[in-house]
């Protein structure tokens, strides 16, 4: 089973509406987790960090299930910069494990 | 003033060259990584430093070899370079180990 998964989408929303992502991981013993955004032909950005049931910022909202073993990212009111690929990552031990990603496209 | 910085942005080289890539960080930071990045997007550790030493080494073959003279400092050099070497190679740097991230711009290799 991988480390870390995710549905590689597309999700493919109109500007306004509110999206969510899930990434479910294998180790149990995580105990931080991270979401990341990459546009295309560009370095992945960090985005939030999730420490402990959840985290917010602005129209994006990240969760934590533990005892499910998956996180995820909520964004509301989406906008058309928003469209990029998002990166689950989920630290084991010294290494972080990346998503294969999530597609966003938001049209106009 | 870029955090992580990395040299050369592209490289088009010929199989069976020698080829290396730098990277630098002014963040401070003690863990430096290189990462791939496969034609199917998918992030992969190669290496990892703390304070100039190596941590991490994931099972990658011998032709690709890290070298940390510093803690900013994390080169990457390949020898005989391969066909399925081709990919997005990234730099990046942590504060600590298990701290996010911030990576360079990349490399796009590609072997012809």
């Amino acid at each position: 089973r991988k480390e870390v998964e995710q549905d590689p989408g597309p999700f493919n929303v109109p500007e306004g509406a509110t999206v969510a992502f899930n990434c479910t991981y294998s180790n149990s013993a995580s105990q931080s987790f991270f979401w990341y955004r990459q546009d295309c032909r560009k370095e992945p950005k960090l985005l939030m960090s999730v420490y402990s049931s959840g985290n917010e910022d602005g129209r994006f909202t990240a969760q934590l299930n533990r005892a499910s073993q998956y996180i995820s990212l909520l964004i509301r009111d989406s906008k058309l910069s928003d469209s990029a690929t998002y990166l689950c990552v989920v630290p084991v031990g010294h290494k972080f494990y990346f998503g294969s990603g999530t597609k966003l496209n938001v049209k106009p | 003033d870029t955090a992580v910085s990395q040299t050369p942005k592209y490289l088009v080289t010929q199989m069976g060259n020698d080829k290396s890539i730098k990277c630098e960080q002014n963040l401070g930071h003690d863990t430096m990584y290189w990462y791939k990045q496969d034609s199917k997007k998918f992030l992969k550790i190669m290496f990892s430093y703390n304070n100039k030493e190596l941590i991490i080494n994931e099972t990658v073959p011998n032709r690709f070899s890290p070298k940390s003279p510093d803690k900013a400092h994390l080169n990457l050099h390949i020898n005989s370079l391969e066909l399925g070497d081709s990919a997005v190679y990234f730099c990046a740097s942590s504060q600590a180990t298990g701290y996010g991230y911030t990576f360079g711009s990349g490399t796009r290799l590609t072997v012809v």
